[in-house]
């Protein structure tokens, strides 16, 4: 069935650090790709999202491509903000059943 | 209304008694989820509508748990006979026909 793998956590950076947050997908279908981010405390927040191969989405900064050849929806940011610090979920809506989340990163930026 | 809302935020009860939740997706969106969370993990795929069709449910949800949305509007969630396993964040989500869920604030249930 379909599935996501998100790289694991916790993901510790200095304040304008680069970041990436690896993500890969199975799927049989052409499914659209989600990045949520949930900060403590909170409900989880849609961050950016991809519905077809080569489409970037992007939102506060962050940035993901949907890649069909190598399956991938990988997260990056320029520069980190300690306000970054979240737990992050990679997700697939396939449109035909339900979607399915990564297990979350959780990243921790350092003043 | 500009979100999916969810009642209660939070609820204790007793183990063995029963408590029902209540989702209010954003106007217009066809498809609801509800997803259960427990600390350090991933939403839990629990169960889907498409309007008032329940089209989805997860093979680890026992008879204990039943979901409802009549009418293809709000849904309700009921677990029966509480165990503390139960004991999570219950999420709802609404999803637009692009595809995509936008969550409500949860609720939390503690089983003591």
């Amino acid at each position: 069935g379909d599935s996501v793998t998100q790289m694991e956590g916790p993901v510790t950076l200095s304040e304008e650090a680069f970041l990436t947050i690896n993500c890969t997908y199975t799927a049989t279908g052409y499914p659209s790709l989600f990045w949520y981010v949930q900060y403590p405390g909170e409900g989880l927040q849609l961050l950016l999202k991809a519905t077809k191969a080569d489409d970037k989405g992007s939102n506060k900064g962050f940035e993901a491509t949907y890649r069909k050849e190598t399956t991938s929806f990988h997260l990056e940011k320029g520069s980190v903000q300690v306000s970054d610090s979240a737990v992050y979920f990679c997700a697939l809506d396939s449109s035909a059943s339900k979607i399915i989340f990564g297990s979350g990163t959780r990243l921790s930026i350092r003043p | 209304d500009t979100g999916v809302s969810q009642n209660p935020r939070h609820k204790i009860t007793k183990r063995g008694q029963n408590v029902t939740f209540r989702c209010d997706p954003i106007s217009e969106h066809n498809r609801l989820y509800w997803y259960r969370q427990t600390l350090g993990q991933g939403p839990e795929f629990l169960t889907y509508f498409q309007n008032e069709a329940q089209l989805e449910k997860s093979r680890l949800l026992s008879d204990r748990f039943s979901a409802e949305r009549p009418k293809g509007s709000f849904s309700t969630l009921e677990i029966q006979r509480t165990e503390q396993g139960d004991s999570a964040m219950y999420l709802c989500a609404s999803s637009p026909p692009d595809g995509g869920a936008f969550f409500g604030q949860g609720t939390r249930l503690t089983v003591v």
